[in-house]
Parts: C-alpha cells; sequence; structure tokens
C-alpha cells in the first residue's frame, strides 16, 4: 500500500497569508494525487487533481504541485472560509489511500 | 446536479451485518467511465477507502476489510450498496458514498453523498 504522510498536521494562520501543506508518499507514483478540503460536518470536497489541475469552481488562490513522492498544495492568501482540514489521496494504486489531514486553524 | 444520498440503519449490533444504500440523483449510474465507491471516516484512522465498483460490475476492496465487504449495483434503482459483514466497535464511522470521475486514466471523487454516521453497540 502506498501510505500518504502530511505535514504539518495543524497549522495556525491568519487571513491572508500564504501556506502550504505537504503530502509524502511511501513510494514513487505519477500525478494521481488529488488533494480535499473539508468542514466539520461535511463531506470532502474535491479541490485539485492530479496534483495539480483545480476542480471546476475553486478558486485560483489554491494551487497543487509535485510528483514522486512529495507534493504541495499551496492556499495563495488565506479566506476566512479557507480554514478546514485539508487531505491528500493517491490514486495511482489499489488500495486508495489518504494522508491524515492538515487542520488548518484561525490564529 | 448529480446527488449521492446514503441511507440505511445508524446502529448495528456487533457480529451483524451493516447494509447500506447510497440513491443517486441528477444522473444515470450507467453513465459512461465513472465508478462508485465507499469510504468512512472515523476520529482515529481517519479517511478510508472501502471499495468501489465499475459500471461493468468489476471491484476493487481494500485489503484490510476485503473478506468482510461486498459492493454491488442496483442500475434499475439508480443505487449502488455496501455491505460489511462481522460488525464490531471498530467499524463505527461516518460512511460516505461517492463518484469516481473519468479524467483520464485517473479517478478522483467529485461527489459525495454527506455521510451517514453507523454505530455499532449492543
Amino acid at each position: 500500500d502506498i501510505q500518504l504522510t502530511q505535514s504539518p498536521s495543524f497549522l495556525s494562520a491568519s487571513v491572508g497569508d500564504r501556506v502550504t501543506f505537504t503530502c509524502r508518499a511511501s513510494q514513487v507514483f505519477s500525478s494521481s494525487l488529488a488533494w480535499y478540503q473539508q468542514k466539520p460536518g461535511k463531506a470532502p470536497k474535491l479541490l485539485i487533481y492530479p496534483a495539480s489541475t483545480l476542480q471546476s469552481g475553486v478558486p485560483s488562490r489554491f494551487s497543487g504541485r509535485g510528483s514522486g513522492t512529495e507534493f504541495t498544495l499551496t492556499i495563495s492568501s488565506l479566506q476566512p472560509e479557507d480554514f478546514a482540514t485539508y487531505y491528500c489521496q493517491q490514486l495511482n494504486s489499489y488500495p486508495y489511500t489518504f494522508g491524515q489531514g492538515t487542520k488548518l486553524q484561525i490564529k | 446536479q448529480l446527488q449521492l444520498q446514503e441511507s440505511g440503519p445508524g446502529l448495528v449490533k456487533p457480529s451483524e451485518t451493516l447494509s447500506l444504500s447510497c440513491t443517486v440523483s441528477g444522473g444515470s449510474i450507467s453513465t459512461s467511465t465513472n465508478f462508485w465507491g465507499w469510504i468512512r471516516q472515523t476520529p482515529g484512522k481517519g479517511l478510508e477507502w472501502i471499495g468501489s465498483i465499475y459500471n461493468s460490475g468489476s471491484t476493487y476492496y481494500n485489503p484490510s476489510l476485503k473478506s468482510r465487504v461486498t459492493i454491488s449495483v442496483d442500475t434499475p434503482k439508480n443505487q449502488f450498496s455496501l455491505r460489511l459483514t462481522s460488525v464490531t466497535a471498530a467499524d463505527t464511522a461516518v460512511y460516505y458514498c461517492g463518484r469516481h470521475v473519468d479524467s483520464g486514466s485517473f479517478y478522483p471523487l467529485d461527489y459525495w453523498g454527506q455521510g451517514t454516521l453507523v454505530t455499532v453497540s449492543s
């Protein structure tokens, strides 16, 4: 199985900040990685796939990059609605796996 | 707009079978090359992919659950279902159904149900 490790687990930031989350894989794979945003009590929402393409309707302040074993999600200027938990998921091979998440909190 | 809705018992007794359905509205479950999956979430283990089913009926399951899981499709009802046998407290989770969208050899989950909490307890 491909294990995904996200860092940091928690991040405190302010509106307007630029933040970057990292997702590291236990083995090399292509860009078959997706990023999701989850707010409390809601289902995850697809943001980016594969690795760098924004899902329709996702603001351009979100961007993704990476390949191999390291992938990043960046929010260029935090907005109040961005405070949530972010997960990466690899869809390169079964079983599909998720990272443990990064919780973005308001400072 | 595609919508997915999970349904089923919110409480299941230990050793019994958990059965959930996902009703798809706003589109056909048999459309093209999209396929369908089940995911669960617990505070301790986070998000866990349970398994997925293609329109052809082919299924892929998480090896950690494979001996206990069955996913099936009911095309006339526009539904797909999850059965998980011999449940324990460790199967207590929020269960989500979702659509894997065909984006060219890569299938992220672009639509999700709202999730349903299933508690395993006597």
